[in-house]
């Protein structure tokens, strides 16, 4: 099994309201990772897991929240969001984050719009 | 610091004619080397990397990819294009020491007419 499954795949949410995204592989990889992706941009970097311990997190605002339960789940929770917030959230894992040859295998995305 | 470079914001091409994207990279040693397709709303599919050995390096759905260190460049090519290559396409290369994760360009959208 080569993949990474995201639900929900849509979700609309309003600024005062609370989320969660989930984010779930089986192929034993130990790194994990959370994107953000705004129309027409490269992926960026918000949260990296590894062996489920959080090792990068790229200044990302404290209204998102990750977790990672366990090696094969990865949450991120969402409270209070802005409308600039929308955006479409990738989720990837790789087999370890700490050597640059790993390929990152990515899930389809969830789409979020805050109203 | 690292940066990945893609000249091409957008690409047009006919159906069945061959296909070249640029990729131009900066990074101090040897460089591990990504490139991805994204489908809309879609996440990222790896098409095919480089870490060492053969500057050619095949890859799927017919691409391949040739890596050139004097040019610092790892341009992706396919010889006949198909309408369902009409995508986003992704050069990216791996972050060095303990960090691992990925450094994209910004994309270069492929569109083929028929």
């Amino acid at each position: 099994d080569t993949e990474v499954t995201q639900t929900p795949k849509h979700l609309v949410m309003g600024m005062t309201n609370k989320k969660s995204l989930k984010c779930e592989q089986h192929m034993g990889h130990r790194a994990m990772y959370w994107y953000k992706q705004k129309a027409k941009k490269p992926p960026e970097l918000m949260f990296v897991y590894s062996y489920e311990k959080l090792s990068i997190n790229e200044s990302v605002p404290s209204r998102f929240s990750p977790e990672c339960p366990n090696s094969s789940l990865l949450n991120l929770h969402l409270h209070a969001l802005q409308p600039e917030d929308s955006a479409l959230y990738l989720c990837a894992s790789s087999q370890e984050s700490s050597f640059s040859y790993n390929e990152q295998f990515f899930g389809p995305g969830t789409r979020l719009t805050v109203l | 610091a690292q940066s990945v470079t893609q000249p091409d914001i957008h690409i047009t091409v006919s159906e069945g004619a061959s296909l070249e994207l640029r990729c131009n990279y900066s990074y101090g040693a040897t460089p591990y080397l990504f490139w991805y397709v994204q489908s809309p709303g879609q996440g990222l599919q790896l098409l095919l990397k480089y870490f060492s050995g053969d500057t050619l390096v095949q890859g799927i759905k017919g691409f391949e990819a040739e890596f050139k260190r004097s040019q610092s460049s790892f341009n992706l090519r396919k010889p006949s294009v198909h309408w369902s290559d009409a995508a986003e396409y992704f050069c990216a290369v791996g972050r060095g020491g303990s960090q691992g994760n990925l450094i994209f360009g910004k994309g270069t959208k492929l569109s083929v007419k028929p």
